[in-house]
């Protein structure tokens, strides 16, 4: 993917907005889509994820949208929280191979008071 | 993730030392991988593995070399570190079944530093 160099997209939202991250993906045959939450210091944690045959996937105050025909992705936070800020990233799996994920660059999300 | 434990979490090291980063796991998962992280470039996978038997080159392998001792151990080594192998360094694990077949749990990073 394209370098994006050392500074990641930021969103600052005010706590108890509703945040949208949105992520492009590269590869067609991707069937499977992860999105992860990585906070200061810690490895990533698994949030929600989405397969292929679906375009949307409702969690816990978050939901994740898949739109295949212009391969994009979008998590959706819902009344946002100081805790959730963090650098998310998404990741899809490259169709059959099965064995990685292919990550995005993240993007941080800054929750205000 | 208590799960996934790397050692050691902080290293500085000089040019042209060996380092390894050590990985365990008590998930059971079959699968575990190495990824590093710079700044502003996401995760990049160095090796996975799907079993003891089975090790494969991932995205950015030169200057690395791994060793699936066990099921529940992978290790990483630097032959001799170079200070562009400054990274965070991940380990992480995934399971064959079924689910979320795919989700990846990973451990809490190594900080490593060559000088």
């Amino acid at each position: 993917g394209e370098s994006v160099g050392l500074h990641l997209p930021t969103l600052s939202v005010q706590e108890g907005d509703n945040s949208i991250i949105n992520c492009a993906y590269s590869n067609s045959a991707s069937d499977y889509f992860i999105w992860y939450k990585q906070e200061s210091g810690k490895g990533p944690q698994f949030i929600i994820d989405i397969r292929s045959n679906m375009d949307k996937r409702q969690g816990q105050r978050v939901t994740v949208l898949l739109n295949k025909t212009v391969k994009h992705l979008s998590l959706q936070i819902a009344a946002t929280q100081p805790g959730d800020s963090a650098v998310y990233f998404c990741a899809e799996n490259m169709g059959n191979s099965g064995y990685a994920l292919n990550f995005g660059k993240g993007t941080s999300l800054l929750v205000t008071p | 993730d208590a799960d996934v434990t790397q050692t050691p979490r902080n290293r500085i090291t000089k040019t042209g030392k060996r380092i390894m980063l050590e990985c365990s796991q008590t998930k059971g998962h079959d699968r575990m991988y190495w990824y590093r992280q710079d700044p502003g470039l996401g995760l990049r996978l160095i090796y996975y593995s799907f079993d003891v038997k089975d090790i494969n080159k991932g995205e950015i392998s030169d200057g690395y070399s791994v060793s699936r001792q066990a099921q529940a151990k992978f290790s990483l080594s630097l032959e001799s570190a170079i200070p562009n192998q400054t990274a965070l360094y991940f380990c992480a694990t995934s399971d064959r079944g079924q689910g979320r077949r795919d989700e990846q749990f990973f451990g809490p990073g190594t900080r490593l530093t060559v000088l």
